[in-house]
């Protein structure tokens, strides 16, 4: 089973900031990794596909970046919608693995 | 865009089985090429990948889970279910059902339910 380490676990923020979150998977998934972002009592929506990829309607200020073992998630110009806890997938191989999740709290 | 409903019983009890429902709704719902998808989140937890569910009849399951899960598809009703036997107290959790795109080695989830919290518990 493949783990995916995310960090941090969480960090505090403040709006208009840049924030990365790193998503590391313990072999390589070539691509397959994708983001979603769960804000509290909601089901996850879908940032980012194929490492690098926007989502349909997904802000330009969510990005992605990476391959292999080493993924990033970055947010630009951070606003205060974006408290949120951010999740990664991959689903390279069987069985389909999340990160433990990062959590984003807004000062 | 698809809009995905769970539906079934909030509470179940220890040992029985949790029969859940998803219904779909809107934008190519109706599309036979479909591949679905279930996702647990226990309360105040990350989430985990229960098995997916292909237009053809395969079903790929979690091996933690794989002893205790059967998924179907009735596609006259749009509908495709997930039952989880013989569960425990560490069974209660949200449930989601998600769409798929893409393959079993490279798809994701693009939308999901609402999500249904079970609570097992006599």
């Amino acid at each position: 089973e493949i783990v995916l380490t995310q960090s941090p676990d969480f960090q505090s923020v403040t709006p208009k900031e840049k924030v990365t979150i790193t998503c590391r998977a313990s072999q390589s998934i070539g691509n397959s990794l994708h983001w979603y972002q769960q804000k509290p009592d909601q089901s996850p929506k879908l940032l980012i596909k194929y490492a690098s990829q926007s989502f349909s309607g997904v802000p330009s200020r969510f990005s992605g970046s990476g391959s292999g073992t080493h993924f990033t998630l970055t947010i630009t110009e951070l606003e205060a919608e974006d408290a949120a806890t951010y999740f990664c997938l991959q689903s390279s191989s069987l069985p389909w693995t999340f990160g433990q999740g990062t959590k984003l709290d807004m000062k | 865009q698809l809009q995905l409903q769970e539906s079934g019983p909030g509470l179940v009890k220890p040992s029985e089985t949790l029969s859940l429902t998803c219904s779909v709704f809107g934008g190519s719902s109706r599309n036979n090429n479909y591949f679905r998808g279930w996702i647990r989140q226990p309360p105040g937890k990350g989430l985990e990948w229960i098995g997916s569910l292909y237009h053809t009849g395969s079903t790929y399951y979690n091996p933690s889970l794989k002893s205790r899960v059967t998924m179907s598809a009735d596609m006259s009703k749009n509908q495709f279910s997930l039952k989880l036997s013989s569960v425990t107290a560490a069974d209660t959790a949200v449930y989601y059902c998600a769409t798929v795109q893409g393959d079993i080695l490279t798809g994701y989830f693009d939308y999901w339910g609402q999500g249904m919290l079970v609570t097992v518990s006599s």
